[in-house]
């Protein structure tokens, strides 16, 4: 039973310009959320966080939205960059156990 | 200041032979998760163990799969008699105590039944 959905499997976007991705959930026991940068033959990085308790997080170019009544997350980066061309998981706990998403394949355009 | 480490990267395996993944933790880290991420995916839970102990096996197949974290070395995860269904690649996570949502992810096996 698919807890966490990514529901778009690309994003294709012009250099310098927002990536935005956007994660569903359906477990209202989820507290903590995650997203996870993974290039080819490598494991997944963490990339940036939001606790249930708030709505926004923000780190460099990264920042996390947390709708809660809309079991709704979304990630922005901005300014997207050639290096950011990777798939994006989005994850998903309320203890140790991670549910992902099946991931959003970003491809950066010069 | 090394990372997950994960052994071997690649690891082919016929039909019924064993297939043996080694985990060794972040230095720091006692506890160590293991999940399986199959073909257009996400990464699956599978087993979560602190040294010596398994914590919680719930998303780990009952028939032929079994993890071990013993007192020195590293985490073993361990597949009997492969069969080709088992062809994915199997990460190993760590954090550390009393950090449970802070895993760190090793860069993978990937196993190949043939």
């Amino acid at each position: 039973d698919q807890q966490v959905k990514q529901n778009s499997p690309s994003l294709s976007v012009q250099e310098g310009r927002i990536s935005i991705l956007n994660c569903d959930y359906t477990n209202s026991m989820f507290d903590y959320f995650l997203w996870y940068k993974k290039y080819p033959a490598e494991g997944p990085t963490f990339l940036i966080s939001i606790s249930s308790i708030k709505d926004k997080n923000e780190d460099g170019r990264f920042t996390v939205f947390l709708n809660k009544s809309a079991k709704h997350l979304s990630l922005h980066i901005v300014p997207s960059q050639p290096g950011d061309s990777a798939v994006y998981f989005c994850a998903a706990t309320n203890d140790y156990k991670l549910s992902f998403g099946a991931g959003t394949t970003v491809t950066v355009r010069a | 200041n090394a990372g997950v480490m994960q052994n071997p990267r690649h690891l082919v395996r016929r039909r019924g032979q064993e297939a043996r993944l080694r985990c060794s933790p972040m230095k720091g880290h006692s506890h160590v998760y293991w999940y399986r991420q199959l073909p257009e995916e996400g990464l699956k839970f599978m087993v979560y163990l602190q040294k010596e102990n398994i914590i919680d096996e719930s998303g780990m197949p009952k028939e032929r799969f079994s993890a071990e974290f013993p007192k020195e070395g590293p985490s073993i995860l361990r597949i009997q008699q492969v069969v080709r269904g088992d062809s994915a690649a199997y990460f190993c996570a760590s954090s550390p105590l009393g950090a449970s949502y802070e895993q760190y992810f090793g860069p993978g096996t990937r196993l190949t039944v043939t």
